[in-house]
């Protein structure tokens, strides 16, 4: 496709379920970030990925919290132990060029939505 | 630390115009862009201001002054469809969102 794709969508889990989410951002882009958006708030920063480097992962709340780039492509947000604070819109984001050295937008996928009971 | 300030909520009327206010305080500053995010959409592009001044894009325009720490996106010619939350971010060396200003349109 054409934009960044997530998946799944929509997930509920119990809490204490691990959980895995995708990100396939825009074919060739090098920045990748995650970012966490609870309801009526704006995004927080996650995790900043530049090809398959982690370069930030200051945002992630807790340990429970893991995010993987490993070919450069694809990424997975996987959060452990999951808790009801946990629930939020997960968001990711690409951009063509290193975020740190280039102007440019990121372009942003609809969210994976996760509710924890 | 990182502030990023937008009024929460907004209304107006179809025609009108709206100006959505912004001010921060960030520990670097490399641009500030505003987003358009529609209720369980994705955030979608709007504009990008790197220097002081203001940028028209159609019904769209965006300011920004550097010195005062402050930006505003105005809305022209106000639609229905432009009922949506405005979300005003810093680019540093990730990019920081206020939480965003939600904007209903009323005929």
């Amino acid at each position: 496709g054409a934009g960044v794709s997530q998946s799944p969508r929509y997930k509920v889990a119990k809490r204490g379920q691990d959980v895995a989410l995708r990100c396939d951002p825009i074919s060739g882009h090098v920045s990748l970030f995650w970012y966490q958006q609870a309801l009526g708030q704006g995004p927080e920063f996650l995790t900043y990925f530049q090809n398959e480097a982690q370069l930030d992962k200051s945002g992630l709340p807790s340990d429970r919290f893991f995010a993987e780039r490993p070919e450069g492509s694809v990424s997975t947000l996987k959060i452990q132990r999951t808790q009801q604070e946990d629930s939020a819109v997960y968001l990711c984001a690409s951009s063509p060029r290193l975020w740190t050295t280039n102007t440019g937008e990121l372009f942003f996928g609809e969210g994976s939505r996760l509710t924890v009971l | 630390g990182q502030n990023i300030d937008q009024p929460t909520e907004m209304t107006a009327t179809e025609g009108a115009i709206v100006q959505i206010n912004c001010t921060y305080q960030t520990s670097g500053f490399n641009g500030l862009f505003w987003y358009q995010q529609h209720a369980g959409e994705a955030p979608t592009f709007l504009s990008y201001n790197v220097l002081d001044g203001l940028e028209e894009k159609g019904r769209f325009s965006s300011f920004l002054s550097r010195s005062k720490g402050y930006s505003y996106l105005l809305l022209k010619e106000l639609q229905m469809k432009d009922s949506a939350s405005y979300l005003c971010a810093v680019r540093e060396a990730k990019l920081i969102f206020g939480t965003g200003t939600r904007l209903q349109v009323f005929p």
